[in-house]
């Protein structure tokens, strides 16, 4: 499968620890963007980038969460001192190029569920 | 602030029904528009699109949606839905400039029983 790749797939982790989800691109993409979904919500949009470079990161929900993309690939999310409004499927998608006519692929997601 | 409205939260059609979802958006500038369908544990995939030209726009599985600017619409349309057209629809609106991301409204949950 060539899509976006998201692990791990479900995380449950206890009130107060730290959690990191992983996002692999599709191959040649340079843009990648972190969405977050809640029950009956469509996607919120949290932050994007453009190869290694972090373009917006305002969207990101507080400074608990942070995001990287080192070599312009694969990228990580990691939610310090995690809460239970935290529990959210977190997803990853990828584009080629982020001009305007560009169709963004989404990965399967991560759900969190904070206990 | 651009923003996506998706005015049915739940609807629920018979086979061979039609279908209508609506879609509005909040952006003063020139807008590119989207189609989502996400089918019971699966990822988001893409309906259809607009980008300019023909506000009528045909996607995957017989969907259509037409862009009316007046409106600030992008309703989705099928004319006869069937069983596995069950699956939540997100409407999705982008900017018109380099940048920019995906803002999407709260989805529309599809019920179609055979």
């Amino acid at each position: 499968d060539t899509g976006v790749s998201q692990d791990p797939r479900h995380k449950i982790t206890k009130r107060g620890q730290n959690v990191t989800f992983r996002c692999d691109p599709i191959s040649e993409h340079n843009r990648l963007y972190w969405y977050r979904q809640t029950l009956g919500q469509g996607p919120e949009f949290l932050t994007y980038f453009q190869n290694e470079a972090q373009l917006e990161k305002s969207r990101l929900l507080s400074d608990r969460f942070s995001a990287e993309r080192p070599k312009g690939s694969f990228s990580t999310l990691e939610i310090q001192r995690t809460e239970q409004g935290d529990s959210a499927m977190y997803l990853c998608a990828s584009s080629l190029g982020g001009g305007w006519n560009t169709e963004a692929f989404f990965g399967q997601g991560t759900r969190l569920t904070v206990v | 602030a651009q923003s996506v409205s998706q005015h049915n939260h739940h609807v629920i059609l018979s086979e061979a029904a039609s279908l209508e979802l609506g879609c509005n958006y909040s952006y003063g500038g020139t807008v590119n528009l989207f189609w989502y369908v996400q089918y019971p544990g699966q990822h988001l995939q893409l309906l259809l699109k607009y980008f300019s030209g023909d506000p009528l726009v045909k996607g995957i599985k017989g969907f259509e949606a037409e862009f009316i600017k007046s409106k600030f619409s992008f309703n989705l349309r099928k004319p006869s839905v069937q069983w596995s057209d069950t699956a939540e629809y997100f409407c999705a609106a982008k900017a018109n400039q380099a940048g920019t991301a995906l803002i999407f409204g709260k989805g529309t949950t599809l019920s179609v029983s055979s």
